[in-house]
């Protein structure tokens, strides 16, 4: 079994929708977790993190941890045709740990 | 705008070839990474690095070599390429952790590597 497990999609939304991403993961040591966005042909740029259950907002998203049921979610609202790229979780243990990616899920918006 | 480079952006070679894909840093940091990454799978760590003249292998095993003699420069060399090699390269580097869960990989734009 994976650690960490994400739809790759690809996911197709029209512009305004709210687009719900999604990992879930195995090992319940992993206690920090982060989204990456991954422009194409480029590399992935770190977009939220955070190290509780419960819900983190900066703008138009919202990142979610249910540590209980393993479980992350990454909300974008009023979705833009600019959202369009991969979006990669990841998870670690901590700062002397290496993240563990899934395997990112492909989102377009379209105008 | 990135702050760390990869060269070259593609590259397409023939089996056997020797090969080195560059990485530079400017912003200082201590620790750096190479990763690779296939359509559809997660992105793997292949190599790392903590400071100059520190190396370690990466949880997916690689035929690649890194060296670590400047702290700004992370090269990649592979000594004789092979079809199974044909991946895209993404370097990182990190700052030194400030919080528990450490601090932001900064990643180039990878190298696209083709092995005929």
């Amino acid at each position: 079994q994976k650690e960490v497990e994400q739809d790759p999609g690809p996911l197709s939304v029209p512009e305004g929708a709210i687009v719900s991403l999604n990992c879930t993961y195995s090992n319940s040591a992993f206690q920090y977790f982060m989204w990456y966005r991954q422009y194409s042909r480029k590399g992935p740029e770190l977009l939220m993190y955070t190290y509780s259950s419960g819900n983190k907002e900066d703008g138009r998203f919202t990142a979610q941890v249910d540590k209980s049921s393993k479980y992350i979610s990454l909300f974008i609202r009023d979705s833009q045709p600019s959202d369009s790229a991969t979006y990669l979780c990841a998870m670690n243990r901590g700062s002397n740990y290496k993240l563990t990616f899934g395997k990112g899920t492909l989102l377009t918006v379209n105008p | 705008e990135a702050d760390i480079y990869q060269t070259p952006r593609y590259l397409v070679i023939g089996t056997g070839k020797k090969i080195t894909l560059e990485c530079s840093q400017t912003m200082g940091h201590d620790k750096m990474y190479w990763y690779q990454q296939d359509p559809g799978m997660e992105l793997h760590l292949i190599h790392y690095s903590y400071g100059v003249n520190s190396t370690e292998k990466g949880d997916l095993s690689s035929e690649s070599t890194v060296s670590r003699i400047r702290t700004e420069h992370f090269p990649l060399t592979l000594e004789s390429a092979r079809p199974s090699h044909t991946s895209q390269y993404l370097c990182a580097s990190s700052a030194p952790a400030l919080t528990g869960w450490g601090s932001p990989l900064h990643f180039g734009n990878g190298t696209r590597l083709t092995v005929t």
